[in-house]
């Protein structure tokens, strides 16, 4: 079965300091990979995602991902953080051909003005 | 804009009681899901479906049931709610295979007393 595991829970940050938070997946296979983002009082939402080709992937407000196959990770980075980026922030992985989509416990960001 | 709308944001129920919770989407998504999300333990899936009337078994199905009798609407039952059952409930929905991006709603708070 495939599992994600996210290893800080909880992150606090200033302003302006660099982000990475770790995700790790079970699965050997094809796999897509996604980071989702809750914002306080907010549904959660697609940050960025992984299916195939450069494993540098791009998402909204300057988050990027990058899948290493070799570590089985899919780390989350940003260069500088701002207030607004106080969040729960969840990687999640698809394998095979099921549709089933398995998460991490989640990371609190809290960034600190 | 599409849309994940469930029926009850918040619910308090006794124990014992059966409950239902309604999720319905506009999206002519094959896929839908039921999650729960608990502190310190991200989101669990419970059910998910890939078509209507199918469902399968997610990481907790014991003590939900689930019907997917139209395409835009997935229900989920807890046939006799217990206190371990109070829970933020995700819905969420995806098209099959490609993207599998979920879109999700806003939650429904269940607290059983």
């Amino acid at each position: 079965a495939q599992s994600v595991s996210q290893h800080n829970h909880h992150v606090i940050l200033s302003e302006a300091a660099s982000l990475e938070l770790g995700c790790n997946y079970s699965y050997g296979g094809t796999v897509n990979l996604f980071w989702y983002v809750q914002y306080p009082g907010q549904h959660l939402q697609l940050l960025l995602k992984y299916f195939s080709g450069d494993p540098l992937v791009k998402g909204i407000k300057g988050f990027e991902a990058e899948f290493i196959k070799s570590k089985f990770s899919f780390n989350l980075r940003k260069p500088s953080v701002q207030w607004s980026d106080t969040a729960e922030y969840f990687c999640a992985v698809i394998s095979g051909g099921y549709q089933k989509v398995t998460f991490g416990i989640g990371t609190k960001l809290q960034v600190i003005p | 804009d599409v849309k994940v709308t469930q029926s009850s944001r918040y619910l308090v129920k006794r124990t014992g009681e059966k409950v239902f919770l309604e999720c319905v989407q506009d999206m002519d998504h094959e896929n839908m899901f039921w999650y729960r999300q608990d502190p310190g333990l991200g989101l669990r899936l419970i059910y998910f479906s890939y078509d209507v009337k199918m469902k399968e078994k997610g990481d907790i199905p014991e003590g939900y049931s689930v019907s997917r009798e139209k395409k835009e609407r997935f229900s989920l039952i807890l046939e006799s709610a217990s206190t371990n059952q109070t829970s933020m409930y995700l819905c969420a929905s995806s098209l099959r295979g490609g993207a599998n991006v979920l879109t999700f709603g806003a939650g429904s708070r269940l607290t059983v007393l």
